[in-house]
């Protein structure tokens, strides 16, 4: 089965709020994260990755945060817009890529 | 630059039929993915390219599925008996490199899918 999962399967913020979106990964031998956003009727899209040597990376009005001791990866979305509206995946990758289950992130006005 | 193209977009068949589906990655991208995403799952990865030979197909139910990417470019994903399970939406996607390894990215670039409907 698949190692990577989520804690919650929807999120609703209110539009400006900074967002957080948790993911729990199992597999130790991990060495790399990745986001995808998912929008309705289109493929994943990638956000930002982090490696396994790194606890943080900034992009964009996000920011991802990687906790290998307790292997959990988190992506944070500061000020968010109704165009953040989307199914949010993270993924690792030992030798392959394995996505999540995802969450959905619900923009309330 | 023009994005992962696939056809068709959408289909609906009766199991035991077949269905294929074709992808044309962008250009120069030499590592070409075939994921299923069934209904509020995340993508699930079926098999990877590099170039026209496999690299990974462990996850694919070779009784039923079969891919091809001939010349290293466009590939095709065909399903033959289709069950009710098959029932979901197939994803194409491409990377400049491979995602293995340290100089391997996460970056793949999806297409739009092709969503089936097996009644």
């Amino acid at each position: 089965g698949e190692s990577v999962g989520l804690h919650l399967p929807t999120l609703s913020v209110q539009e400006g709020d900074n967002s957080i979106i948790n993911c729990a990964y199992s597999n130790s031998a991990s060495d790399y994260f990745i986001w995808y956003k998912q929008e309705s009727g289109k493929g994943p899209q990638f956000i930002i990755d982090i490696r396994s040597n790194m606890d943080k990376r900034q992009g964009q009005r996000v920011t991802v945060l990687l906790n290998k001791t307790v292997k959990h990866l988190s992506l944070q979305i500061a000020a968010t817009q109704p165009g953040d509206s989307a199914v949010y995946f993270c993924a690792e990758r030992d030798d392959k890529i394995i996505f999540g289950k995802g969450t959905r992130l619900h923009i309330l006005p | 630059e023009a994005g992962v193209a696939q056809s068709p977009r959408y289909k609906i068949i009766e199991k035991r039929q077949s269905v294929a589906f074709w992808c044309n990655p962008i250009s120069g991208h030499a590592t070409l993915y075939w994921y299923q995403q069934i209904l509020g799952q995340g993508p699930k990865l079926l098999i990877q390219f590099q170039n026209n030979g496999v690299v990974d197909d462990s996850q694919l139910p070779k009784d039923r599925f079969s891919a091809e990417r001939l010349k290293g470019v466009d590939s095709t994903l065909k399903i033959q008996p289709a069950k009710l399970e098959d029932s979901a939406v197939y994803l194409c996607a491409s990377s400049l490199v491979g995602t293995s390894g340290g100089a391997g990215t996460g970056e793949l670039f999806f297409g739009e899918g092709s969503r089936l409907t097996v009644l």
